[in-house]
């Protein structure tokens, strides 16, 4: 069964809303999750990395004022974007970890901006 | 720089054996996985070396050289439901922080 939980699964909303995705890790603690952003028939971009209890830490070109990341706990990490616009348009899908195990990926969130 | 490549495409027969490789340049490597993700669903994980030699795993093999930064995945007896993308991850450690870098995946379409 799965081990990460991402919901919302479908996300469709009007330009400048935010949108709030939450990545749970179901049956482990995860010491880090990760973000990505999938573009069709591209790879996995990773976006951030989150600790739980510090700030997550964004790779380059990513802007951590409209892609917040929050990790509350150890089972459950959120990503909201801000003020969204049809260029954010994308699938969205978090991972977690524990150690040095390998990463599970939660379902993905296709994320339609009008 | 980190680069990971992996052949866009490959087509194969049901039944048959299909080999898709993965070249890296990298550092602070500590580990490849392989992943397999159906469109429009996140991937799934299929296996993973962190050290040199062959990891076997039912139907799916993996295999790693670190000195050529090299690894393949080897499926055997192909199916219809086989066909997917499959991506090449290398997790590095970067100032005591772990991530992956993905490749682009390989698009593998099995025919009747």
């Amino acid at each position: 069964g799965a081990v990460v939980s991402q919901h919302p699964s479908w996300v469709i909303c009007k330009s400048g809303t935010s949108v709030k995705i939450e990545c749970r890790s179901l049956d482990f603690q995860a010491t880090t999750m990760f973000w990505y952003r999938q573009f069709p028939k591209q790879s996995l971009m990773l976006m951030a990395t989150s600790n739980e209890g510090s700030k997550a830490t964004y790779e380059q070109g990513v802007e951590k004022d409209k892609f917040l990341i929050n990790h509350a706990s150890l089972t459950l990490s959120t990503l909201t974007v801000t003020s969204a616009h049809p260029e954010d348009s994308s699938f969205y899908i978090c991972s977690a970890r524990a150690g040095a195990r390998p990463q599970h990926f939660g379902d993905g969130t296709r994320l339609s901006i009008l | 720089g980190q680069n990971i490549d992996q052949p866009t495409e490959m087509t194969a027969t049901e039944g048959a054996i299909v080999q898709i490789n993965c070249t890296y340049q990298t550092s602070g490597f500590n580990g490849l996985f392989w992943y397999q993700q159906h469109a429009g669903e996140a991937p799934t994980f299929l296996s993973y070396n962190v050290l040199d030699g062959l990891e076997e795993k039912g139907r799916f093999s993996s295999f790693l050289s670190r000195s050529k930064g090299y690894s393949y995945l080897l499926l055997k007896e192909l199916q219809m439901k086989d066909s997917a993308s499959y991506l090449c991850a290398v997790s590095l450690t970067t100032s005591g922080t772990y991530k992956y870098i993905f490749g682009t995946g390989t698009r593998l379409k099995v025919l009747a």
